[in-house]
């Protein structure tokens, strides 16, 4: 079965300090991945995806993400965490299939201290 | 950037009343829309995938008479949950793609006392 693994509930990190929320899948093909974040009651705003090329994304907010296709996985990082951060983070699979689906993980809640 | 606009934000409705969920895509054409339903502290599911001009496809679960999904425009698809329950009480969120993002409405909290 398809599907999309976000191994931390949460993350907790120090302001100034580097995050990183990890993201694995197991989807057939070459998907496209995507990472995005939900603050409370609201929907969700895109952060940056992998099609190809560079296996190093750089996307919104200072954030960048790692593919790696022998692990499967697509970590999102940052250098350096704000406390503005703090929200939900989804890394979701868009299946190439009829309609193009897309799955999410089941997230991973990022808390930053001042 | 592109916009998806949903509407309501929120609503609290009756058990047994109908409530129609709305979802625009406000400058961009959508052929297909997409709606999830999320619990709190959980993920996205997938609920169906609504084509404009023809019937909308349910995933496994997704009682197709309680959920009805109708795409009449490029620019509008709306999510009608009939006959709603206390267990119906949910986030609703409508998302397409423009442009190879996915992009979401604000979403939907629906109260069904």
């Amino acid at each position: 079965a398809q599907s999309v693994a976000q191994p931390e509930d949460q993350v907790n990190v120090a302001e100034g300090n580097p995050l990183t929320v990890k993201c694995t899948y197991s989807v057939s093909g070459n998907p496209y991945l995507f990472w995005y974040v939900q603050y409370p009651n609201r929907g969700l705003q895109f952060l940056l995806k992998y099609i190809t090329g560079d296996n190093l994304v750089k996307g919104s907010y200072g954030f960048e993400a790692e593919f790696n296709k022998s692990q499967t996985s697509f970590h999102l990082k940052k250098p350096s965490a704000l406390v503005s951060d703090s929200a939900l983070y989804f890394c979701a699979v868009r299946l190439n299939t009829g309609g193009f689906k897309t799955i999410f993980g089941a997230g991973t809640r990022l808390f930053v201290k001042a | 950037g592109a916009v998806v606009s949903q509407h309501p934000s929120w609503v609290i409705c009756k058990s047994g009343t109908s409530v129609k969920i709305e979802c625009r895509s406000l400058d961009f054409q959508a052929t297909t829309m997409f709606w999830y339903r999320q619990f709190p502290k959980q993920s996205l599911m997938l609920m169906a995938t609504s084509n404009e001009g023809s019937k909308a496809t349910y995933e496994q679960g997704v009682e197709k008479d309680k959920f009805l999904i109708n795409h009449a425009s490029l620019t509008l698809s709306t999510l009608t949950v009939t006959s709603a329950h206390p267990e119906d009480s949910s986030f609703y969120i409508c998302s397409a793609w423009h442009n190879e993002k996915l992009f979401f409405g604000s979403g939907t909290q629906l109260s069904v006392l």
